[in-house]
């Protein structure tokens, strides 16, 4: 069965940077069949998606987030991974991992944006 | 960015409802729609996808329809596991983007 399982720093202080790894189990991450995203979600607050991430090492970004993010992947560990710089406190959220489904046109293949099996989530803070 | 927007704002219902929450997009996303359940302090959980698809072992009392900006999605004979918050989110543009959620509480 499948399971994800983020892992990382729970407080994180402003101006530095947050990272986090997205451990896979049940599967592999290095199958074409698949993106692996992250979202995030503010305490009391709404879902936004952050980015994907496919096994070649493919990204997509939400462009909200700029060059301050970026999602990386490690198939030899089956993890992939999330580093956003500059944090302030409209960064502290619980961030999700989860997986996605693919489509290939050609030779582009792209996130679908079904999230169908998701970690648990991580809640990290930013604060001094 | 594709916006979402959600309708009511919350709901109250009771055990038996049949409940209909809205979902509206900012421009034509086809049927490039998804629907979450998110209950406090654990993970969304996809119920439907692409407008009208039933994810696996979903119960059949959730449905969904709709096509272009407009979208719904009905719960049937409504149980107490359902009491939780829904989301929208849209899948047609790569900037993938969620509706702020709607809460469906008690009576």
């Amino acid at each position: 069965q499948l399971q994800l399982q983020e892992s990382g720093p729970g407080l994180v202080k402003p101006s530095e940077t947050l990272s986090l790894t997205c451990t896979v189990a049940g599967d592999s991450i290095d199958t074409s069949s698949f993106f692996w995203g992250w979202i995030r979600q503010p305490p009391g607050k709404g879902l936004e998606w952050i980015g994907s991430i496919y096994y070649s090492g493919s990204t997509y970004y939400n462009p909200s987030l700029g060059s301050r993010v970026t999602i990386s992947v490690d198939t030899s560990k089956n993890q992939f991974s999330l580093r956003l710089n500059s944090v302030t406190a409209a960064d502290t959220a619980v961030y999700y991992c989860a997986r996605d489904n693919v489509y290939c046109n050609h030779s582009t293949c792209r996130p679908v944006g079904f999230f169908h099996t998701w970690g648990q989530g991580r809640l990290v803070t930013v604060s001094s | 960015d594709i916006q979402m927007t959600q309708s009511p704002s919350s709901l109250s219902a009771s055990v038996g409802d049949r409940v209909t929450i809205t979902c509206r997009a900012s421009q034509n996303i086809d049927t490039r729609l998804n629907w979450y359940q998110q209950k406090p302090g654990t993970a969304p959980k996809l119920l439907i996808y692409a407008a009208s698809g039933l994810h696996d072992g979903v119960p059949s009392r959730f449905s969904g329809s709709g096509s272009g900006t407009e979208f719904t999605l009905t719960i049937s004979n409504l149980q107490p596991e359902d009491f939780a918050t829904y989301y929208c989110q849209q899948s047609y543009s790569t900037s993938f983007t969620f509706g702020p959620g709607i809460k469906v509480d008690i009576k």
